[in-house]
């Protein structure tokens, strides 16, 4: 019963490093998400993706890159990192844009940059 | 642009004590509003997703209600294991949700 899953759960970074955050779900869900949280804010939308080989902007897109190469994968990469990507990460996914799309979340990934 | 307002920001109740949480939601063809709970640590967890004004839902204490202009989550008897953070999302015409900024519940014994 994995749903989505999220690797590392946490991780520290210094300023210019690059990481990747895992996420794969089990589903056969056909969009998948990643989102940032930040300390008592709602979550900002960074990138998604509506099948394998396609993604998009979100709201919060800069400093960020992401590839779907298959339908359970969608990593998520931190480029230069920087002080203000200090966050909670969530990889989620749901069916299809159809009405009432009803997302599912990972556990997430705690990121602090130093 | 969509707008989703909770609130109150933070709710503290005494077991027992009901009470509402609210949704105040500006969208362009609303697909569906979802209410999510959110523990400590956790991702968030979905618990409803209401598609028109005038529909309801139940699970447990939580009751959900939606008009063209807000969402209330209505905690009937609350335990202290309903503490959690609640959010409320919308997804319009944009075919993605916009989330509020979550209701802190605390709920005592």
């Amino acid at each position: 019963n994995a749903g989505v899953t999220q690797t590392p759960k946490f991780r520290i970074l210094k300023i210019g490093q690059s990481m990747t955050l895992q996420c794969t779900q089990d589903m056969n869900h056909n969009y998948m998400y990643w989102y940032r949280q930040d300390p008592g804010m709602g979550l900002k939308l960074i990138y998604y993706s509506v099948g394998a080989g396609i993604t998009d902007k979100g709201e919060v897109p800069n400093g960020y890159n992401v590839s779907r190469s298959t339908t359970e994968d969608f990593p998520l990469r931190l480029e230069l990192a920087a002080p203000s990507q200090t966050s909670v990460y969530f990889c989620a996914s749901s069916m299809s844009t159809g009405f009432g799309n009803t997302i599912y979340f990972g556990e997430g990934s705690w990121l602090t940059v130093v | 642009e969509d707008q989703v307002t909770q609130s109150p920001e933070a709710l503290r109740l005494q077991e027992g004590e009901s009470s509402s949480l609210n949704c105040s939601y500006t969208v362009s063809g609303l697909r569906g509003l979802f209410w999510y709970r959110q523990d400590p640590g956790k991702g968030p967890e979905f618990l409803f997703t209401l598609y028109s004004a005038g529909e309801e839902k139940e699970k447990e204490r939580l009751k959900a209600t939606l008009t063209k202009k807000e969402s209330f989550l209505h905690i009937t008897a609350p335990k202290p294991e309903d503490s959690a953070t609640y959010l409320c999302a919308v997804e319009g015409g944009g075919s993605r949700l916009t989330f509020g900024e979550g209701t802190q519940l605390t709920v005592n014994p």
